[in-house]
């Protein structure tokens, strides 16, 4: 049974720097053809997809906001992290991350097939 | 940047079918996975690949994809299949995973 839980900070403040923290059970990131990303949801609108790092270690990043992303695993504990440099109001969102799979290395057909619960992130002085 | 344009709204009566669209240029050359999400939840994986079907998930459920169009049908809608769907895809050229803007359906 997969599952995964996202964990970090409700409020940080304008500029400061967002770290949260994945923690899955029920499958390794040691496994080939497995990803895991994150996706964030602002209130009331569509989900929009941020990073995904792969089993390899390779990593992927929106475009837009590429310059202020990190991913990063840790296998030893079942864990991924993401870091969001110069948080801003417009970045308050609901933070998921997900299991990802596909096909070995062809990264685009990687589909999210489970996600977390998701926490809220809001971004205030 | 890619644009998946979704319809904002949908409504059908139970037991009825229920189509929900999803528009991007020559998206039937891509592949093209549907979400199902409750409010206050995460959402759900319902189709991928076009017409793939994850094993939790009911057959009144499927999906295709063509020319500009990939649609999501609900067959035999019942009242908790209200819900937003958002269609997503991969744009190899940026290498972006891009979602749509979401369609509500409302079951009558």
């Amino acid at each position: 049974q997969i599952t995964l839980k996202e964990s970090g900070p409700t409020l940080v403040k304008p500029t400061e720097t967002l770290t949260l923290t994945c923690t899955f059970s029920g499958f390794s990131l040691t496994t080939s053809e497995v990803g895991v990303g994150w996706i964030r949801q602002p209130p009331g609108r569509a989900p929009e997809w941020l990073a995904l790092i792969f089993w390899d270690d390779d990593k992927r990043y929106s475009p837009s906001l590429r310059s202020r992303l990190t991913i990063t695993k840790d296998t030893s504990k079942n864990q991924v992290a993401l870091t969001m440099t110069n948080m801003d109001p417009v970045d308050t969102a609901t933070y998921y991350c997900a299991h990802s799979v596909g096909i070995s290395v062809v990264r685009g057909t990687y589909y999210f097939d489970y996600w977390g619960q998701g926490t809220l992130v809001t971004v205030s002085s | 940047s890619y644009v998946l344009t979704q319809p904002p709204s949908v409504s059908v009566a139970p037991g009825q079918t229920a189509r929900i669209t999803c528009g991007g240029n020559n998206i039937g050359g891509k592949s093209v996975h549907w979400f199902q999400q409750k409010p206050g939840q995460a959402p759900v994986l319902v189709v991928f690949n076009d017409s793939d079907r994850p094993s939790r998930i009911p057959e009144r459920f499927s999906g295709s994809n063509a020319g500009n169009t990939a649609t999501l049908t609900i067959s035999r809608v019942e009242a908790g299949d209200e819900a937003d769907y958002y269609c997503q895809v991969w744009d190899g050229g940026s290498d972006h995973r891009v979602f749509g803007g979401g369609t509500k359906l409302t079951v009558l």
